[in-house]
């Protein structure tokens, strides 16, 4: 198994511009989430799934879109790129409620 | 309000210098404590759950423990690749999200 996997590693943007964050697992995982990292803070969890079709908001979603069309992918998308999104993006995935949660490599977003 | 507080920010132990990290938590219905270990420019991989107060896991060199306000990550003769910044999570009885702390950055120095 690739487990979660995230593409691009690393995204230069300028202000304006939109871009889709990869995600995908091979888990077979119902749960997936974003988080945003910044340095000094915890995770924050931008947008979340709990299935196929369903999506809901987690504490900082403006500026983010998401869908999950199917189980395995969970695209993030800018839709209008500023500097206070400059950061490192993480996907994760877990197959239920109280699981362990497994992260992706990270993408690295800096926007100009 | 929910909230997840680690420390020390930063650690520096010689090698085979033991020591403890902190989580302190002050949540209204704790489901679950978590720790993760993150290594630079990757994404955090997971060590331990704690469900209840008294429970203790341990995996090498590491052993967490819980009581009813805070995590204990235990480190005994730590070594160089030990090296990663921790991360504590709780999960509420409210909703299943995690809210997570800073990190505790631990740097072994051979």
């Amino acid at each position: 198994n690739a487990g979660v996997t995230q593409t691009p590693k690393f995204q230069v943007l300028k202000t304006g511009q939109s871009m889709t964050l990869q995600c995908a697992q091979d888990m077979n995982h119902e749960y997936m989430s974003w988080y945003r990292q910044d340095p000094g803070m915890g995770l924050r969890l931008i947008h979340y799934s709990v299935g196929a079709g369903i999506t809901d908001q987690g504490e900082v979603p403006n500026g983010y879109n998401v869908s999950r069309s199917t189980t395995e992918d969970f695209p993030l998308r800018l839709l209008s790129a500023a500097p206070s999104q400059t950061s490192v993006y993480f996907c994760a995935s877990r197959p239920g409620e109280l699981e362990t949660q497994y992260f992706g490599p990270g993408t690295r977003l800096l926007v100009l | 309000e929910d909230q997840v507080t680690q420390s020390p920010e930063a650690l520096r132990l010689q090698e085979g210098e033991s020591s403890s990290l902190n989580c302190s938590y002050t949540v209204s219905g704790l489901r679950g404590l978590f720790w993760y270990r993150q290594d630079p420019g990757k994404g955090p991989e997971f060590l331990f759950t704690l469900y209840s107060a008294g429970e203790e896991k341990e995996k090498e060199r590491l052993k967490a423990t819980l009581t009813k306000k805070e995590s204990f990550l235990h480190i005994t003769a730590p070594k160089p690749e030990d090296s990663a910044t921790y991360l504590c999570a709780v999960q509420t009885d409210s909703n299943y999200q995690l809210i997570w702390g800073a990190g505790t950055k631990l740097i072994i120095k051979p």
